[in-house]
């Protein structure tokens, strides 16, 4: 099955700084990679995907990037702010017909120090 | 729009105790997820249902683990009995149906489930 990585596990930085987090993901034939944010208890919610037709993404302070050759993904936030402090999981979707699968890294807790 | 409901919010109950969940989706979604999410990882898919059948069940542990979608709108995911490696969130999420293949999935507010 799908086995996605996700680096680095903590990454704290400061605000301003930008932030990074980078996901590989195994199964050539997934053609989907949300972004999920989760405050401590709380849902995990959608901050950006990106689909295999499309090398890059961006809205406003977040960018996300694919290359399906090396079957890495990455999240880049820019002008980092305390609020933006949570886990981040990225996720890689298997569509086909009949059968899909979400797939999801093991997070990585991003604290921005004011 | 309302988003995915879930009850009870916290659960504490002891090992070898049955425990239910229930899930409502997003009006109009017809594929249902069940995540377990243990403390530090990713969700795992438990269970995939698109109306009031069963898509995936591969990694739900079938010998305590249950659930059930009857009439194809809420949902109830039951543990009986419970282990101790049973404590995590349980995550109910829906797409508006997952044969077009590249679906977004909202999350409920999960259910946080503490074996003892």
């Amino acid at each position: 099955g799908e086995n996605v990585e996700q680096h680095p596990s903590t990454l704290s930085v400061q605000e301003g700084d930008s932030a990074v987090i980078k996901c590989t993901y195994s199964d050539s034939a997934s053609n989907y990679f949300p972004w999920y944010k989760q405050e401590l208890g709380k849902r995990p919610q959608l901050i950006i995907d990106i689909r295999s037709n499309v090398g890059e993404k961006k809205d406003q302070r977040i960018a996300v990037t694919l290359n399906k050759t090396a079957k890495h993904f990455s999240l880049h936030i820019t002008e980092t702010q305390p609020e933006d402090s949570a886990v981040y999981f990225c996720a890689s979707f298997r569509g086909v017909s009949g059968y899909s699968t979400l797939t999801f890294g093991k997070g990585t807790m991003l604290l921005v120090s004011p | 729009e309302a988003g995915v409901a879930q009850s009870p919010r916290y659960k504490i109950i002891e090992k070898r105790q049955s425990v239910a969940f229930w899930c409502n989706p997003i009006s109009g979604h017809a594929t249902l997820y069940w995540y377990q999410q243990i403390l530090g990882q990713g969700p795992k898919l438990l269970i995939q249902f698109q109306n009031n059948g069963v898509v995936d069940d591969s990694q739900l542990p079938k010998d305590r683990f249950s659930a059930e979608r009857l009439k194809g709108v809420d949902s109830t995911l039951k543990i009986q009995p419970a282990k101790l490696e049973d404590s995590a969130v349980y995550l109910c999420a829906s797409t508006t149906s997952y044969l077009t293949g590249q679906e977004t999935q909202y999350f409920g507010p999960g259910t946080r489930l503490l074996v003892l």
